[in-house]
């Protein structure tokens, strides 16, 4: 079976605080994809990073990176420097061969809250 | 470019009643897809389809019925409305990848109220 965990249902912070959002994902196939969204107040869906399982290298875009881990099968996501423009839910996302590819499974997904 | 559209933006039925919700895609994308979301689920999938022509069950599918005549179009239809519909339906697409995941693009959203 697979799936996603988002353990953390909120986050509050204030601007300018660095914030790490956790995913940790669950699949026997060896050969798998895990994506970041973020869907702002106004509701769309942005898709935000596309990582395959083999490639572990730690992204950074801007202010975003994120850290793959497949020792401890995490893909988290960190903001530095947040800004209010940063509040959104953000949901991490999982495709595997054995699920059918092309067959996102969804993590409850994480609200960050950035304060003024 | 506008991507992936959704019409209606907003929609309240009466319990019983039927509704169609239509998704285009402008990027001649092959896959197309229909997910629900509700509060602290996360979205899941209730139909999908792999080409023009061909659709198939995913997660959810119960009381919903999916058709894809165009490869541009994806339609969810909703033949009883019920209470436990009321959710957010995403619509999204992607590029054909047999071997692989590519990357699925979504649509606004459709909010859903059943009475």
């Amino acid at each position: 079976a697979q799936k996603v965990t988002q353990a953390q249902t909120e986050i509050s912070v204030v601007e300018k605080e660095d914030v790490t959002l956790d995913c940790v994902y669950e699949t026997r196939d060896t050969t798998y994809y895990l994506f970041w969204y973020k869907q702002p107040p106004s509701g769309e869906l942005v898709f935000l990073i596309r990582r395959n399982s083999f490639d572990e290298q730690n992204e950074i875009s801007g202010r975003y990176s994120w850290n793959f881990q497949k020792s401890t099968s995490s893909f988290n996501f960190t903001i530095t420097a947040s800004q209010v423009v940063d509040s959104a839910v953000y949901f991490c996302a999982l495709s595997a061969l054995s699920g059918g590819y092309n067959k996102l499974i969804f993590g409850a997904g994480t609200r960050l809250a950035v304060h003024p | 470019n506008a991507g992936v559209t959704q019409t209606p933006k907003f929609r309240v039925l009466k319990t019983g009643q039927s509704m169609t919700l239509l998704c285009a895609q402008d990027m001649n994308h092959e896959y197309m897809y229909w997910y629900r979301q509700d509060p602290g689920m996360g979205l899941r999938l209730i139909h999908y389809s792999v080409g023009e022509g061909t659709t198939a069950k995913g997660e959810v599918p119960d009381g919903y019925n999916v058709s894809r005549l165009k490869k541009q179009n994806f339609l969810l239809g909703l033949e009883s409305a019920a209470p436990s519909q009321t959710s957010v339906y995403f619509c999204a697409s992607s590029r054909l990848e047999r071997t692989s995941t590519d990357t699925q693009y979504f649509g606004p959203g459709t909010r859903l109220t059943v009475l």
